[in-house]
């Protein structure tokens, strides 16, 4: 069965580090989502990109945060200079389509400790 | 108000028995609403969608829903203690320009813990 796969799984970084985390999407999804979700916390929704440009975005989703798609597989997100607050849990998803019965999948996910 | 409400439970049924899970949203034009569940360190897995009134059946699991009244709800018949787990709620609703989003608003989610 295709999923979504998310590398590294844990990553722990210094405060004002930058971390690029990375995910694959499904083969054949055109739209790509990353969320996050603090520890004990609900999942937040950060940004959508379809078609090589970002379709909508969160007020968490500042300056700090971009993403990229560099290649036909790949899907990263970026946070330029890290803080404490942005320990978290982030779940990459894609979906096939934008109908309002498109289902998104997620990836298991990379732990992002700031130290 | 938050946008999407569920209580965070611990919900405890015994083993075998129906576990009823709710959530409402605030949101008149939510169009698409989904259930995950969500075992700990892990990562949301879709259990049931539903876009319109009324029950929807996949095997042990039913999702009604009911947009006069907000709410949306997963009955799991059977229960079984691998079904112990964090069950979210997720909607998705259209946005002021006539479009729609792909946003998923999730609520805190429901603590199930199913007693053998």
């Amino acid at each position: 069965e295709p999923e979504v796969t998310q590398t590294p799984s844990h990553q722990v970084t210094q405060m004002g580090q930058e971390v690029i985390l990375r995910c694959v999407p499904i083969s054949n999804h055109l739209y790509f989502y990353w969320y996050r979700q603090i520890l004990g916390q609900k999942v937040e929704f950060l940004v959508s990109f379809y078609n090589n440009e970002i379709s909508e975005k969160s007020e968490i989703f500042d300056d700090q945060f971009s993403v990229e798609r560099p290649d036909g597989s790949n899907f990263t997100l970026k946070i330029r200079s890290t803080k404490l607050e942005d320990s978290a849990m982030y779940f990459c998803a894609s979906s096939d389509g934008k109908g309002p019965k498109n289902i998104q999948y997620f990836g298991a996910g990379t732990r992002l400790s700031v130290l | 108000q938050k946008e999407v409400e569920q209580n965070s439970g611990p919900l405890s049924v015994p083993e075998g028995a129906i576990a009823s899970l709710n959530c409402t949203y605030s949101d008149r034009v939510s169009q698409s609403f989904f259930w995950y569940r969500q075992y700990s360190g892990k990562s949301p897995e879709l259990i049931m969608s539903i876009y319109s009134n009324g029950d929807k059946e996949d095997g042990r699991f039913t999702a009604q829903l009911n947009k006069a009244s907000q709410y949306v709800s997963l009955l799991i018949r059977d229960s079984q203690p691998s079904d112990s787990a964090t069950y979210l709620c997720a909607v998705r609703k259209v946005v002021n320009y006539g479009g729609a989003t792909n946003k998923l608003i999730f609520g805190t989610g429901t603590l199930l813990a199913v007693q053998p």
